[in-house]
């Protein structure tokens, strides 16, 4: 299957210190989405990325694709402690999803 | 988005024994599928549960193992057979929206096994 790893593996910030995720692929993706999985929950699907270059945002989220469509991140502003979860951003090879490695978000109050 | 009811939502089970995990879609949906989630790791996709033939498993996961049923369009069970304790996951179904892009899980089969 896709192969898609995720950096930082884990990451502890303090409540309204920025975070960023990063998700690469050694191969060109059609698309990429990304999923919020809160600590005992299952994962929950945020946004897709479709375009070379596409930025989108979600209140203080901010998710980018690369231009060549082989890396993305997901970066936000002014954590809170509702933030706190891992995040998973997932490719799709034909009707498969593939996850990368998620990181996981800790926010100190 | 379809609502996803999964059941049982956690179990204990005994080393050697078998359960089914059962996941009911408030809607017809086309593709469904079932992960795996170990303690503190990604999600794993284990199978497609295609609807009135066999599921098509991914590398490392055989029928014999995790069986699937997908009787209709909104209806689906896997079973983790023989388990032992590395079975000890979160087994989450999941389907696919109706253009493909993107998917949505149930809340998942917390499975213990000791």
């Amino acid at each position: 299957g896709q192969q898609v790893m995720q950096i930082p593996q884990y990451q502890h910030v303090q409540e309204g210190e920025d975070f960023t995720t990063y998700c690469n692929s050694s191969t060109t993706l059609s698309n990429i989405q990304w999923y919020k999985q809160r600590p005992g929950g299952h994962p929950v699907f945020l946004i897709q990325l479709v375009k070379s270059g596409e930025v989108k945002k979600q209140k203080r989220l901010t998710f980018q694709f690369g231009e060549a469509k082989k890396n993305s991140s997901l970066h936000i502003t002014a954590t809170q402690t509702t933030d706190v979860g891992t995040y998973f951003c997932a490719a799709n090879t034909g009707n498969q999803f593939y996850f990368g490695t998620g990181t996981s978000l800790t926010v100190i109050p | 988005s379809a609502v996803i009811s999964q059941k049982p939502s956690r179990d204990i089970c005994q080393r050697g024994t078998s359960l089914t995990i059962q996941c009911q879609v408030d809607s017809q949906v086309t593709m469904m599928f079932w992960y795996r989630q170990q303690p503190g790791q990604s999600l794993t996709l284990i199978a497609t549960a295609n609807q009135g033939s066999e599921a098509t498993y991914e590398s490392g996961f055989v029928i014999d193992k995790f069986p699937i049923s997908r009787p209709n369009l909104t209806f689906s069970t896997l079973t983790v057979s023989n388990m032992s304790p590395e079975d000890s996951s979160i087994y989450l179904c999941s389907v696919g929206s109706d253009s493909g892009n993107t998917i949505y899980f149930g809340e998942g089969s917390w499975l213990t096994v000791v």
